[in-house]
């Protein structure tokens, strides 16, 4: 199966700075089947990008994703509080689908 | 608007069988595929398996041997039952829709909506 790697673990940073997030596949990722989730604590995971790049209904523009291959990155423009949360990246071009580990958004 | 809930016991002996039940409302269960996720507390996710209302399934290959998903179309449901669970099964359990593409031979598919969750402890 394919493992997602994400870094950095925690990435501490203010609102109003540029945030990017890395994932790294173990393998090449087929037709960038690749998707981005925000989970809050005490929430379940919402979706905001799949195909690497399209973002899903009712997700703000600051919030990008992009990359092939093996390396994808989900880039937040301008860090709103809101922001400030635990990303997974989730590759299902191959079975199992599979989840990086997390990165967390802390306020610095 | 499709919304997913989980329901069932929140606690479970060793050894013995996990049940959820997730209702799905706000559209048809037959429209598309469905999966169920798992996260130990404090970790990341895990795809559990799928179905579609046809009864086709496909599940990880990591927990096949004790896993079932099953579905109720007259409810617009779907369970999942876990064999022989042990303390490694402790999670969240989570019921999602699938979207992107699905066929009988496998899904290339991103998970939306989300249910809430719901807490499966494993402990006598």
């Amino acid at each position: 199966e394919i493992v997602l790697t994400q870094s950095p673990g925690t990435l501490s940073l203010s609102p109003g700075e540029r945030a990017t997030l890395s994932c790294r596949a173990s393998q090449i990722v087929s037709r960038s089947s690749l998707a981005w989730y925000q989970q809050k604590p005490g929430q379940a995971p919402r979706l905001l990008i799949y195909g690497a790049s399209s973002r899903a209904t009712g997700i703000p523009d600051r919030f990008s994703g992009s990359g092939s291959g093996a390396d994808f990155t989900l880039t937040i423009s301008r860090l709103e509080p809101e922001d400030f949360a635990v990303y997974f990246c989730q590759q299902y071009g191959s079975t199992p689908s599979t989840f990086g580990q997390g990165t967390k958004l802390e306020i610095k | 608007q499709v919304q997913l809930q989980e329901s069932g016991p929140g606690l479970v002996k060793p050894s013995e069988t996990l049940s959820l039940t997730c209702t799905v409302s706000g559209g048809s269960i037959t429209s598309y595929y469905w999966s169920w996720i798992r996260q130990p507390p404090g970790k990341g996710l895990e795809w559990i398996g799928y179905i579609y209302y046809s009864g086709n399934t496909n599940y990880n290959p990591s927990l096949k041997s004790r896993v079932t998903i099953s579905v109720d179309t007259s409810k617009n449901q779907f369970s999942l039952k876990l064999t022989s669970v042990t303390a490694a099964d402790t999670a969240v359990y989570y019921c999602v829709r699938h979207l992107g593409y699905c066929s009988a031979t496998g899904c290339s598919s991103w998970f939306d909506p989300w249910g809430q969750g719901t807490l499966v402890t494993v402990s006598s």
